[in-house]
């Protein structure tokens, strides 16, 4: 069974531009979630999404969208970079909504110049 | 709402000795709790949880935890650590309710163990 995967795994961007990141799932999972994590801090919870709906969401401003398609993969779009914007950006998914173990992606770091 | 503390930043600890990294949380609703380890350039990595039952809880590597409900911790443990332990570990916690159940992160205790 396929982990779950992201990419790109680097990316630079400039200020004010916009940025699309991927996500695969693990096989069978049909949750993702997706996490900022700014240098030297935890995971911060941006969004959920369930059957392609999405299903919680932390406090990110509306610039931060997501999709998940039909396959259960996933899209992370930012519009209008800023610099705190910089970051690894963690996709995790599981099995079910809810209370099951996330697995995590190894992220994509995000440079915003 | 939900907080995580993890109260040291970082530390350091000598090869076959044993550590604790200390956690601990606040909420106004039950939690679930969990530990991840994040090894550099690599995502997160489940070490343990704790959902109900058992206080003690073990997981992953030799790593064990303990569920504290009235000073509201979940210390992580471990009897005697290897080279191979040096990375960053996160607390986390997830509110027991339908919907959405997102992690909250505490900020992360750097492990190095010296040889």
């Amino acid at each position: 069974e396929t982990g779950v995967t992201q990419s790109p795994t680097h990316l630079i961007k400039t200020r004010g531009q916009q940025v699309t990141l991927r996500c695969s799932s693990q096989s069978g999972h049909n949750t993702v979630s997706w996490y900022q994590q700014a240098l030297g801090q935890g995971p911060q919870f941006i969004f959920q999404y369930y059957r392609e709906e999405e299903n919680g969401r932390g406090n990110f401003p509306p610039r931060f969208s997501g999709l998940q398609f039909p396959n259960y993969s996933s899209e992370l779009n930012v519009n209008a970079l800023e610099l705190d914007d910089s970051a690894l950006y963690l996709c995790a998914s599981s099995f079910v909504q809810g209370i099951s173990e996330q697995y995590f992606g190894p992220g994509t770091r995000l440079t915003v110049t | 709402a939900q907080s995580v503390t993890q109260l040291d930043s970082q530390v350091p600890v000598f090869e076959e000795a044993p550590v604790e990294l200390r956690c601990n949380y606040s909420s106004s609703v039950s939690v679930y709790l969990f530990w991840y380890v994040q090894y550099p350039n690599q995502g997160l990595q489940l070490l343990l949880k704790y959902l109900s039952g058992s206080t003690l809880v073990k997981g992953i590597n030799g790593f064990e935890a303990e569920f504290n409900k009235s000073q509201t911790s979940f210390h992580l443990r471990k009897p005697s650590v290897h080279i191979s332990d040096t990375a960053e570990y996160f607390c986390a916690v997830s509110p027991l309710r339908t919907g959405a159940n997102n992690l909250f992160f505490g900020t992360g205790t750097r492990l190095t163990v010296i040889p």
